[in-house]
């Protein structure tokens, strides 16, 4: 089974600051990993996602994120953050082959993320 | 390209009642899944659908059901509801049940009183 510990309910940061949101994982078995983004009174869009190869993933709108595989960790970041980036993020994982998880995703908890002008 | 669709986006039932909610996939994909989100938590997966069987569960018990039809489409019943069951449930498509990366919907906003 999988487990997932966003470590910040909640990180309120000023426009045009960088950003971190951290996000840890435990697994018995290699995993996937995911970002996905949830805007008030909406379904979850992805964001990014590692499922092989380079350890840091990008998204389209200038988030990243890295795989560190020792650390457990797949931290999603942001140099500099915008009005529109005010949302919910979720990170998930996914067992990435067989056992009883495989197929299904194990979200954590969320962080809100608060941008102020 | 049209993407996950779901309906009805609000329901408001009663205890006991029973509730249908339905899931089109985006197109192209064959699976569905279904999580139910409480207000204030992360999304809880409760089954997964392929070829028309139930593939995967999670620990929700046997009032929460569900179906897949040939044109991929699915729904989620649940039955004698209880005022936990408030919440937003989101169905999700991929393609294969195992290794697709999962696309959501905008979820049904389910209040039972």
């Amino acid at each position: 089974a999988q487990s997932v510990t966003q470590l910040d309910s909640q990180v309120p940061v000023f426009e045009e600051a960088p950003v971190e949101l951290r996000c840890n994982y435990s697994s018995s078995v290699s995993v996937y990993l995911f970002w996905y983004v949830q805007y008030p009174n909406q379904g979850l869009q992805l964001l990014l996602k590692y499922l092989s190869g380079s350890t840091l993933v990008e998204s389209i709108n200038g988030f990243e994120a890295e795989f560190n595989k020792s650390q457990t960790s797949f931290h999603l970041r942001k140099p500099s953050v915008h009005i529109s980036d005010t949302a919910e993020y979720f990170c998930a994982v996914s067992a990435s082959a067989g056992g009883t998880s495989y197929g299904k995703l194990t979200f954590g908890q969320g962080t809100i993320l608060t941008v102020h002008p | 390209d049209a993407g996950v669709t779901q309906s009805p986006t609000h329901l408001i039932k009663t205890r006991g009642q029973q509730v249908t909610l339905r899931c089109s996939p985006k197109s192209g994909h064959d699976t569905v899944s279904w999580y139910q989100q409480a207000l204030g938590q992360g999304p809880q997966f409760i089954f997964q659908y392929y070829e028309e069987e139930e593939r995967q569960r999670g620990n929700f018990p046997d009032r929460f059901s569900g179906h897949q039809f040939p044109n991929y489409s699915s729904e989620l019943n649940v039955n004698a509801l209880l005022l936990g069951d408030s919440a937003l449930y989101l169905c999700a498509s991929s393609l294969g049940f195992y290794r697709g990366t999962q696309y959501f919907g905008p979820g049904t906003r389910l209040l039972v009183l």
